[in-house]
């Protein structure tokens, strides 16, 4: 089982981005997929789920600015980022849920990394 | 509430156990799950549901929940259990995930 995160970069205020995570080694199209981050130096942020089925939830802090969204034909989940702020500087993890389902996430990628700043 | 609350730092001398606790509303409805993040790695699944430890995670590692509290207990601590450690759950609605703010625990 295996998850890559991409898409990280530094970015201006304002800007958009979209991250990527390909994932493989599982029957991706079966389960809920999270992205959660984590700012330089603080704890972990819970963003975004999308469940097999499309059904996505997201935290209050990114709701209206972020949209996640999978293509289960390439085994991919993605972040689209627009109105970036400096608060979104993060490390992004892309993450799978356990067989028992969410909250419980058993597989996380490396991270990449988002940098909003002029 | 929507909030999970850990301490923020916690240590214990090697091989004694410890004890670290994540409090929230949601805990009396929904089981807490436990993380372990060394640094520079990604957060780690060392128990999820009741007590339900994944394929490897060794069993010095236990979890037990009290009302709205949810706790991580670590008998006979190893140094390579230092370590952060991040509670989550679902939180009141059922509908997102919460984290806890993370414990560092230091292994004297």
């Amino acid at each position: 089982v295996q998850l890559v995160e991409s898409g990280g970069v530094v970015v201006q205020p304002g800007g958009s981005l979209r991250l990527s995570c390909a994932a493989s080694g599982f029957t991706f199209n079966i389960y809920t997929m999270h992205w959660v981050r984590q700012a330089p130096g603080k704890g972990l942020e819970w963003i975004s789920l999308i469940d097999g089925e499309g059904t996505t939830y997201y935290a209050d802090s990114v709701k209206g600015r972020f949209t996640i969204s999978r293509d289960n034909s390439k085994n991919s989940v993605y972040l689209q980022m627009n109105s970036v702020r400096t608060e979104d500087t993060a490390l992004y993890y892309c993450s799978k849920e356990h067989s028992t389902g969410w909250p419980n996430l058993d597989c996380w990628g490396q991270g990449t990394l988002v940098t909003v700043a002029s | 509430s929507s909030e999970l609350t850990q301490d923020p730092a916690v240590s214990v001398a090697l091989g004694q156990t410890v004890r670290i606790t994540c409090q929230g509303d949601s805990l009396r409805n929904f089981y807490a799950s436990w993380y372990q993040q060394k640094p520079g790695q990604a957060p780690v699944l060392v128990i999820y549901g009741k007590t339900s430890r994944p394929s490897g995670i060794p069993d010095r590692f236990s979890a037990s929940s009290s009302g709205n509290t949810a706790s991580l207990t670590i008998t006979g601590a190893q140094a390579e259990d230092e370590a952060d450690y991040y509670c989550n759950s679902r939180d009141s609605s059922g509908n997102h995930v919460v984290f806890g703010g993370g414990t560092r625990l230091t292994v004297l």
